[in-house]
């Protein structure tokens, strides 16, 4: 089994970029796609990207996704944060019928 | 428009069952793979199990492994959970969620249903 491992939390004012990391040690992501969902308190998760990069419609291009096979890692980065992003951040891979989320982010825009 | 329902969950003691249901429309149930995913109150993300679109493959985690059956029922454009043996560590909200394909995510979740484990 393989572990995602993200910081706990992050913020940054409104506006402003954020960058959110997801890490594998074992090289599994760079074989397989990263997604990353966003759950806002009591409420249910949301995918804002699939396949490391791709945007599913109605997420708005201020959320972009991107893998350093170099680092094996993933991130997402939020541009023009709003408070509306305000929210828990999972990324997710998978390898061998395994399907692995990251511990979460928790975005906070102050 | 994809929609998801949970229902079924419930206060039950530990070592009782509960039968989870995920109800869907909006799209071709039957072409597709499913699955449940967990969180422990104030807790991340776990993946729980899937079924595959043709019921022939189903996948666990070690966690609920020899305990949780998934199933489905594609005249009902539904899938199940069966849980048996329940622990209090299995309390958590659990979604359905539909599988967008080829390992890329999970695209369309419900809204949950809780699952409480306790005497």
């Amino acid at each position: 089994n393989f572990m995602l491992t993200q910081p706990h939390s992050v913020s940054a004012s409104p506006g402003r970029t954020v960058v959110i990391s997801c890490t594998d040690n074992t090289g599994t992501i760079a074989k397989n796609y990263v997604q990353w969902y966003q759950q806002r308190p009591g409420s249910a998760p949301t995918s804002v990207i699939y396949k490391n990069k791709e945007r599913p419609s109605g997420i708005p291009d201020r959320f972009s996704g991107s893998f350093d096979r170099s680092s094996n890692s993933a991130s997402l980065t939020i541009s023009e944060l709003k408070t509306e992003d305000e929210a828990d951040y999972y990324c997710q891979s998978y390898d061998k019928g395994d399907w692995v989320f990251g511990g979460g982010t928790k975005l906070t825009v102050l | 428009e994809v929609y998801l329902m949970e229902s079924g969950g419930a206060v039950v003691q530990p070592g009782g069952s509960l039968r989870l249901s995920c109800a869907a429309s909006g799209f071709t149930f039957g072409d597709y793979t499913m699955h449940w995913v967990r969180q422990r109150p104030g807790k991340g993300l776990e993946w729980v199990s899937l079924i595959n679109w043709n019921g022939d493959d189903r996948f666990y985690a070690d966690s609920v492994k020899g305990r949780f059956t998934i199933s489905r029922d594609d005249s009902r454009s539904s899938v199940y959970l069966q849980m048996n043996g329940l622990r209090t560590e299995d309390t958590a909200f659990y979604y359905c969620a539909k599988d967008k394909g080829r390992y890329t995510g999970f695209d369309y979740w419900g809204q949950g249903t809780l699952v409480t484990v306790s005497s």
